[in-house]
């Protein structure tokens, strides 16, 4: 099974600023069949990015995604204040699927 | 637009068997493939497996030997069963379509094991 890592536990940023989340793979995963979701506080869990750099229908160009391998990256620039949430990053090229532990963006 | 409602009892007792569905509207459940979530309460989320169109499965390692996920394509629904459960399967448990990542999900349904 391929474990992800994600890095800071927590960020502690302001709005207007950029936010710059790291996801470490276990071993490589290509650079295709990866993904990011954003989590509010009792929400259900929305597709940000897949393939590792594709917004999905209706995000913001404010977020971008970067990365192959074993390391990968969700950029959020200029953040505004509905963007304070919970990110996981998942690996989709290998079963079984993963997921990273999170990293809460607080302000 | 993809739906997806999941449904099941909210409570189970320990060693007996949870059950859910997952009912899928605004597309056919005979294409893309279809996955179960879960989160246990203040936790991250954790793959449970996933059913495709022409039935094949696939589970999370740490749950195969008390898991089914079955199908049922003239409802279009598909279902989670997990037995012998105990208080860490307490979490709340989600569906979602696997194609382009994890695109669409429901809503979540917890699911609480206590006796």
């Amino acid at each position: 099974e391929i474990v992800l890592t994600q890095s800071p536990d927590t960020l502690s940023l302001s709005p207007g600023e950029t936010a710059t989340l790291s996801c470490r793979a276990s071993q490589s995963v290509g650079s295709i069949y990866f993904a990011w979701y954003q989590q509010k506080p009792g929400q259900t869990p929305r597709l940000l990015i897949y393939g590792v750099s594709i917004r999905a229908t209706g995000i913001p160009d404010r977020f971008s995604g970067s990365g192959s391998g074993t390391d990968f990256t969700l950029t959020i620039n200029r953040l505004e204040p509905e963007d304070f949430a919970v990110y996981y990053c998942q690996q989709y090229n290998f079963l079984p699927l993963t997921f990273g532990g999170g990293t809460k963006v607080e302000i | 637009q993809v739906q997806l409602e999941e449904s099941g009892p909210g409570l189970v007792k320990p060693s007996e068997t949870l059950s859910l569905t997952c009912t899928v509207s605004g597309g056919p459940i005979t294409t893309y493939k279809w996955s179960w979530i879960r989160q246990p309460p203040g936790k991250g989320l954790e793959y449970i497996g996933y059913i495709d169109y022409s039935g094949y499965t696939d589970y999370n390692p740490s749950l195969r030997s008390r898991l089914i996920i079955s199908m049922d394509t003239s409802k279009n629904q598909f279902s989670l069963k997990l037995s012998s459960v105990t208080a860490a399967d307490t979490a709340v448990y989600y569906c979602a379509r696997y194609w382009s990542a994890l695109d669409f999900w429901g809503r979540g349904t917890t699911v609480a094991v206590s006796s």
